[in-house]
């Protein structure tokens, strides 16, 4: 089943904070993080593990509440290269594949 | 080193052809995805190919669809009788394996336009 991210799309200034959520219907193993800049691929930024390894970039921070089956994304003094789309995915058990969300729509000016 | 690729990078076809798309993953990379992007969503999970496993066909919509991975590299993603709610961008990935603790890496997408 499809995670939901929220919110949905989000406006910014320059050096401002965001928070992206994303939420889960079923037990989580696992939550990919990735960026995606209008007409390119999605990049990654990091995946958090169940028992709370963590694996990604140094200036990107995330949290993963496995009793909640929540991820939150945290982007701190946004820059404009911050802007793009941000897709989570999920992976449950021993499943391989992820299910990504909708995507988060973020948009920093100047 | 190379990154994965896909071809074509654009395809426009009639309604009703079939259409084949092609990715070519990192080498060494076992495992590999394949994801539909409609306009302005989210990134649907087709079909998942792992080393020499039976592959997961979960995520294909119909049996219009169909991949297949030759030697455990190259892969190719068929649509047979294409119609307009076919038209979207088609994402390969690859990832050293097929574990739920590997970056994906994707590739930059065949835009496929369905008239």
């Amino acid at each position: 089943q499809q995670p939901v991210q929220s919110p949905q799309a989000v406006i910014l200034r320059e050096g401002e904070d965001a928070v992206i959520n994303c939420s889960s219907s079923k037990a989580l193993y696992s939550v990919h993080w990735y960026r995606q800049k209008h007409g390119e691929a999605p990049v990654f930024l990091m995946i958090l593990l169940k028992g709370g390894e963590q694996k990604g970039h140094e200036k990107i921070s995330a949290s993963f509440n496995e009793k909640k089956q929540q991820s939150s994304l945290y982007l701190t003094a946004s820059q404009l290269s911050y802007s793009g789309t941000y897709f989570c995915g999920t992976g449950s058990g021993g499943a391989q594949k992820l299910v990504f969300g909708q995507g988060t729509r973020l948009t920093i000016n100047p | 080193g190379a990154g994965v690729s896909q071809s074509p990078s654009n395809k426009v076809t009639e309604k009703g052809k079939d259409v084949e798309l092609r990715c070519d993953p990192i080498s060494g990379h076992t495992a590999l995805y394949w994801y539909r992007q409609s306009l302005g969503q989210g990134l649907e999970f087709l079909i998942y190919f792992q080393g020499n496993s039976a592959p997961d066909k979960s995520g294909l919509p119909s049996d219009r669809f169909s991949a297949e991975r030759t030697g455990g590299s190259v892969s190719t993603l068929t649509i047979q009788r294409t119609q307009q709610e076919d038209s979207a961008v088609y994402l390969c990935a690859s990832s050293p394996q097929g574990t739920s603790y590997n970056e994906q890496f994707f590739g930059p997408g065949t835009r496929l336009t369905v008239l």
